[in-house]
């Protein structure tokens, strides 16, 4: 079985740019997770996409920060413009149905640097 | 508000020897909770989970975590390290009930478990 697709790996961009990130999660996953991971913290939730619906938005920097999942299947994440505090990994994942116990399965993240 | 407690940055253990990793959390309703691990340059693994039923929850890789909830915690533990365990490892929790917005996950700050040979 594939697991949750991300790219690009890496992105290094100067301040005030802009800058996506697209993730193909697992095949037959509805719940799409984004996530921001600053380094020496656990990553924190951006927006949850349950099919092509939002979830749960409700800590993404909307001045900045937007994500789409038109047909249900892949998602980008935008941000535009770039801060310097939005250096981070930015984790994908995926699982089954989210309002219950099963378990998140994680891409291996784009590493972003803003300069 | 939920939220999950890692006491410790760094845990070091000899291989062969036991090891813990300790996790406490903070919810409002049943607690759904997780053990991921990450490799350098690498996403979240799973490990293994509590849900409901036995205390004591078995994963992969020979892991092993114990709900206890009086204490509000999810230790997580294996009776022999290998070297290979060595890894960035995270505690995470949600609201057991059903609802939107609680199904999200809070991580805790995470734990680097080092094991020498």
């Amino acid at each position: 079985e594939a697991g949750v697709a991300q790219s690009p790996r890496y992105k290094i961009i100067e301040k005030r740019q802009s800058v996506a990130f697209w993730c193909n999660p697992i095949s037959g996953h509805a719940t799409l997770y984004w996530y921001q991971q600053i380094l020496g913290q656990g990553p924190k939730l951006l927006i949850q996409f349950q099919n092509n619906g939002v979830v749960d938005d409700s800590q993404l920097p909307k001045d900045r920060f937007s994500a789409e999942r038109l047909k249900g299947v892949d998602s980008t994440l935008k941000i535009q413009p770039a801060k310097l505090e939005d250096s981070a990994v930015y984790l994908c994942a995926s699982s089954l149905v989210g309002d219950r116990g099963y378990e998140q399965y994680f891409g291996p993240g784009t590493r972003l640097t803003v300069t | 508000a939920q939220s999950v407690a890692q006491p410790e940055d760094q845990v070091n253990v000899a291989e062969g020897n036991p090891l813990t990793v300790k996790c406490t959390y903070s919810v409002s309703g049943n607690p759904y909770l997780f053990w991921y691990v990450q490799y350098p340059n690498r996403g979240l693994q799973f490990l293994l989970k509590y849900i409901t039923g036995d205390n004591l929850v078995k994963g992969s890789y020979g892991f092993e975590a114990e709900f206890n909830k009086s204490q509000t915690s999810f230790h997580l533990k294996k009776p022999s390290a290998l070297v290979s365990d060595s890894a960035l490892y995270f505690c995470a929790v949600r609201d057991g009930r059903r609802g939107s917005t609680l199904g999200r996950l809070y991580f805790g700050r995470g734990t680097q478990l080092t094991v020498w040979p």
